[in-house]
C-alpha cells in the first residue's frame, strides 16, 4: 500500500530533550517537506527536500533540523524543544514537483512541556 | 494579509442542504489549485484539483476564477460523513494551505 508513514503518532517530552521524528515513503517520490499545524493558522512548512541531500527551509524552520540521505526517509530533528513547538506535525511527499498534489502521514502530536 | 484565506466557519447545516466555501489568495503566479479535506485530528487527503474550466465529481464541484483569485467549493446533498475541515491549497513554488473551514451537517 502506497504510504508515507510517520512516528511517533504522539509524543510528550520535556523541554531541551532532543527528539527525532521519523518520516518513510514507499512511493519513490522526489519532494518531501514537513508541516506544523497550529489552530487558526494552518499548515506551515518548516522544511522541505526537493531530493536526496537537498533540503531547504520552509516557512517557519527555527528550531528544526532535517536530513535527507535516501530517498524515502526524511527525519525531522529537534535538538532542543521548546513549550512554542507544542503541535501536530505532518510530513508530507508529492511526486516531483513542490506545487502537485501531497500524500500525507498520519502526524505527530507533539506535546513539550 | 494570508496568502490563502478562507471563512472559518463552522458552517452549521441540515443534511441535504448545499453548501459552498469560498477561497481567496494572493499569488497572482500561482499554478496549481486544490481542495483537502481534513477530518478531526487525522491527515488532510486530497478531495479534489481545480481546473481553470471547472470540474465535477459527484456532489463536489469546484471552481476557478483566476482573474479575481477566487476558489470555490460547493457540495450538494449534504451528508453526515462530509462533516470535516476543508482546506484550500494553492501551489506556485510550493503548496500553501488555508487555514480551513469547518463543515457539520447535522440530522
Amino acid at each position: 500500500e502506497a504510504q508515507v508513514t510517520q512516528n511517533p503518532r504522539y509524543l510528550i517530552t520535556v523541554t531541551g530533550k532532543k527528539l527525532t521524528v521519523t518520516c518513510s515513503q514507499n512511493m519513490n517520490h522526489e519532494y518531501m517537506s514537513w508541516y506544523r499545524q497550529d489552530p487558526g493558522l494552518g499548515l506551515r512548512q518548516i522544511y522541505y527536500s526537493m531530493n536526496v541531500e537537498v533540503t531547504d527551509k520552509g516557512d517557519v524552520p527555527e528550531g528544526y533540523k532535517v536530513s535527507r540521505k535516501e530517498k524515502r526517509n526524511f527525519p525531522l530533528i529537534l535538538e532542543s524543544p521548546s513549550p512554542n513547538q507544542t503541535s501536530l506535525y505532518f510530513c508530507a511527499s508529492s511526486p516531483t514537483a513542490p506545487n502537485t498534489e501531497a500524500f500525507f502521514g498520519q502526524g505527530t502530536r507533539l506535546t513539550v512541556v | 494579509r494570508k496568502e490563502v484565506e478562507q471563512d472559518p466557519g463552522p458552517f452549521n447545516v441540515p443534511e441535504g442542504a448545499t453548501v459552498a466555501f469560498n477561497c481567496t489568495y494572493s499569488n497572482s503566479a500561482s499554478q496549481s489549485f486544490f481542495w483537502y479535506r481534513q477530518d478531526c485530528r487525522k491527515e488532510p487527503k486530497l478531495l479534489m484539483s481545480v481546473y481553470s474550466s471547472g470540474n465535477e465529481d459527484g456532489r463536489f464541484t469546484a471552481q476557478l476564477n483566476r482573474a479575481s483569485q477566487y476558489i470555490s467549493l460547493l457540495i450538494r446533498d449534504s451528508k453526515l460523513s462530509d462533516s470535516a475541515t476543508y482546506l484550500c491549497v494553492v501551489g506556485g513554488n510550493k503548496l500553501v494551505f488555508g487555514a480551513g473551514t469547518i463543515l457539520r451537517v447535522k440530522s
